[in-house]
């Protein structure tokens, strides 16, 4: 069963741009959640997915956004970028939704800001 | 709000040591997750364990609900085992999870 899979896995923008991240969660998998991790912060929860809906949204700016479509595949958007954006962006695929299932997380999509 | 607090921070070890990390959390919860973060970033999930002992070929991670804590040990270590490991809880405000700092392993052969 292949894993989950981030696209693309690195990314160079500029400030003031936006930007669009895609998670493709295992085969079966209904629930996808993102994370953002910068090395002051370490890994934080942006927001989890199940079945098309925002179950629950982490501590973060309205302008990090996210959706998820019918065949679970998830997409995060960024608009107006800052310079702090720049992280690591996981996301993590599982059965079903809430935080005592099992996660599978994909490689990652590192954003440089400039 | 739950805090999830690791030690130590950094851990070097001679490879065949056994190795201990710790976690601490103060929201009472009914499981807790151990992740492990190879040098670029890949993360794999270790453990989800509610109570006891679970075990995974030399890692061993155990839990006791009632005083919050729990730790993850590998018996034998080998430079493999490099890596950040990190304690994970529910129990956000945000119903999500909330992550530990991080303890950052370097075996040594």
């Amino acid at each position: 069963k292949a894993g989950v899979t981030q696209t693309p896995r690195y990314l160079i923008k500029t400030r003031g741009q936006q930007v669009t991240l895609s998670c493709s969660p295992i085969s079966g998998h209904r629930s996808v959640s993102w994370y953002q991790q910068t090395p002051g912060q370490g890994l934080q929860f942006l927001f989890e997915y199940f079945s098309e809906t925002q179950r629950n949204k982490g501590n973060f700016p309205g302008r990090f956004s996210g959706r998820q479509f019918s065949n679970s595949r998830s997409e995060m958007n960024v608009s107006t970028l800052e310079l702090g954006d720049s992280a690591l962006y996981l996301c993590a695929s599982s059965l079903t939704a809430g935080v005592y299932n099992e996660q599978f997380f994909g490689p990652g999509t590192r954003l440089t800001v400039l | 709000k739950n805090e999830v607090e690791q030690s130590p921070q950094n851990l070097t070890a001679q490879e065949g040591e056994f190795i201990t990390i710790n976690c601490s959390y103060s929201v009472g919860i009914s499981a807790l997750h151990w992740l492990q973060q190879h040098p670029g970033g890949g993360i794999v999930s270790l453990f989800m364990l509610s109570s006891g002992k679970k075990k995974h070929g030399r890692l061993i991670a155990t839990i006791n609900i009632q005083e919050k804590h729990s730790s993850l040990h590998i018996t034998a270590s080998h430079p493999r085992d490099s890596a950040v490991y990190i304690c994970v809880s529910p129990g956000g405000s945000q119903g999500n999870l909330i992550f530990g700092k991080g303890t950052k392993l370097s075996v040594k052969p």
